[in-house]
């Protein structure tokens, strides 16, 4: 079965540095990829999207990357603020079983 | 335009009973997806309605049941509820079925305590 590993610590950087979070699966690669943010007790809103065949997606001061070969994405926030502060999943969506799979999330403090 | 709302928002129930969870989805949208998110955790993929009809399921028993309604609207049914069913309970609309590449637009959850 498909696994999706993003990094189990929680992610600590201050204000103006440019975080990123790593996204690794296992096995297949799905037909596309996606982030979303979640904030305590609420629910995951979506942030960006990346197909297999691109390999690069950006929005604003969000990057994302998707390799197919190292079967990793990489999300980057620039010139990050405390108001980044959140859990950010990736999810993966195969075509055969046609579900969105989500990682565990990573937890992202950017301190002032 | 309203978004995904959910209800109850928050719930206690003891181990055996049954419990129905509701979702209401985003205007336009005719895909639901249910997910349960224990705590720390990544959501888990429950099931995927489509036009009132299921289109997916995750790795979950049969006491685990929905429907969808024609206009669109969910139920997430319970039974024998467990302890490890704890968790927040979250639906997801879309416009089209996940392959299309939609986002999914979720609520803000139910939060389900099994005592």
């Amino acid at each position: 079965s498909q696994k999706i590993e993003q990094n189990s610590e929680a992610l600590n950087i201050q204000e103006g540095k440019t975080a990123t979070l790593t996204c690794n699966y296992t096995n297949y690669s799905p037909a596309y990829l996606q982030w979303y943010r979640q904030d305590p007790g609420r629910g995951p809103v979506f942030l960006l999207l990346i197909r297999e065949n691109e390999k690069e997606k950006r929005k604003e001061r969000l990057k994302v990357t998707f390799d197919t070969t190292l079967k990793q994405s990489l999300f980057h926030i620039t010139a990050s603020q405390p108001a980044d502060s959140a859990t950010y999943l990736c999810a993966l969506f195969y075509n055969q079983g046609g579900k969105l799979i989500f990682g565990q999330g990573t937890e992202l403090s950017v301190k002032p | 335009e309203t978004g995904v709302t959910q209800s109850p928002t928050h719930l206690i129930k003891t181990r055996g009973q049954q419990v129905t969870l509701r979702c209401s989805s985003q205007s336009g949208h005719n895909t639901v997806s249910w997910y349960q998110q224990a705590l720390g955790q990544g959501p888990q993929f429950i099931f995927q309605y489509y036009r009132e009809e299921e289109n997916g399921r995750g790795n979950f028993p049969p006491r685990f049941s929905g429907l969808q309604f024609p206009n669109y609207s969910s139920e997430l049914n319970v039974n024998a509820l467990e302890l490890d069913d704890s968790a927040l309970y979250l639906c997801a609309s879309s416009v089209d079925f996940s392959g299309a590449g939609g986002e999914l637009f979720f609520g803000e959850g139910s939060r389900l305590t099994v005592l």
